[in-house]
């Protein structure tokens, strides 16, 4: 059964960078893609963007672009997001979440999210 | 972008009551939604998928209807362990996109 372990929680301060891991045990991790979301304090979830590990390129939410990069490390079944120039509406719980590889259109994308890491604590304070 | 409107966003249920949650999309999607259930301070976890497809080891209590761009979620009998929050999320084109989330509280 698949796990996914995120990284432990971080403080920092506005106009710094933060990276989160995702590390898969239990299953395969190539051939799945991961995603990540994050949910400020009581609000609703909100996609950051994804990566498909064996293909290697991400798709970004337009709202994150140019702040955002998310990558793969096959070697280590650990994917990484890296969110740059961190301002207090950051803060937020940070998820990721394994995706199966489907087919529409004959385009391969992410599917469902199942299952999801335990989620980082990313505090953005001053 | 695909926007969803999740409705409602806060139901009062009593256990044992049949609760329906709908989730309305901008554009039609198919079949290519999921649903998730979330408790406080957990992630969420997958119920449904491809919007009638139950998830492994989920109960059978939980039902999925709707494609195109009306779908909904249905609880036939309420059990404690149900009160949590619900969102819909469509996987049909970028950028992914959620519900803002149907919170069931006891009533």
């Amino acid at each position: 059964q698949v796990q996914l372990v995120q990284s432990g929680a971080e403080v920092k301060k506005p106009g710094s960078s933060v990276k989160v891991s995702c590390k898969a045990s239990g299953g395969t991790f190539s051939s799945y893609a991961i995603s990540w979301v994050r949910q400020a304090p009581g609000q609703g979830l909100e996609w950051m963007g994804g990566i498909i590990p064996i293909f290697g390129t991400a798709n970004y939410a337009q709202k994150f672009q140019g702040r955002v990069t998310i990558t793969a490390d096959e070697s280590t079944s650990t994917a990484y997001m890296e969110l740059s120039s961190l301002r207090s509406e950051d803060t937020a719980v940070y998820y990721c979440a394994r995706a199966p590889r489907i087919t529409i259109f004959g385009v391969v994308t992410p599917g469902w999210f199942d299952p999801w890491g335990q989620g980082t604590l990313v505090t953005v304070s001053s | 972008v695909i926007w969803m409107t999740q409705s409602p966003s806060l139901l009062s249920a009593s256990t044992g009551d049949r609760v329906t949650i709908s989730c309305r999309m901008s554009q039609g999607i198919s079949s290519y939604l999921a649903w998730y259930q979330q408790k406080p301070g957990k992630a969420p976890e997958l119920l449904i998928y491809a919007a009638s497809t139950l998830q492994s080891g989920v109960p059978s209590r939980f039902s999925g209807s709707g494609s195109g761009t009306d779908f909904t979620l249905t609880i036939s009998c309420l059990q404690s362990e149900d009160f949590a929050t619900y969102y819909c999320q469509q996987y049909y084109s970028f950028p992914r996109t959620f519900g803002q989330g149907t919170k069931v509280e006891i009533k």
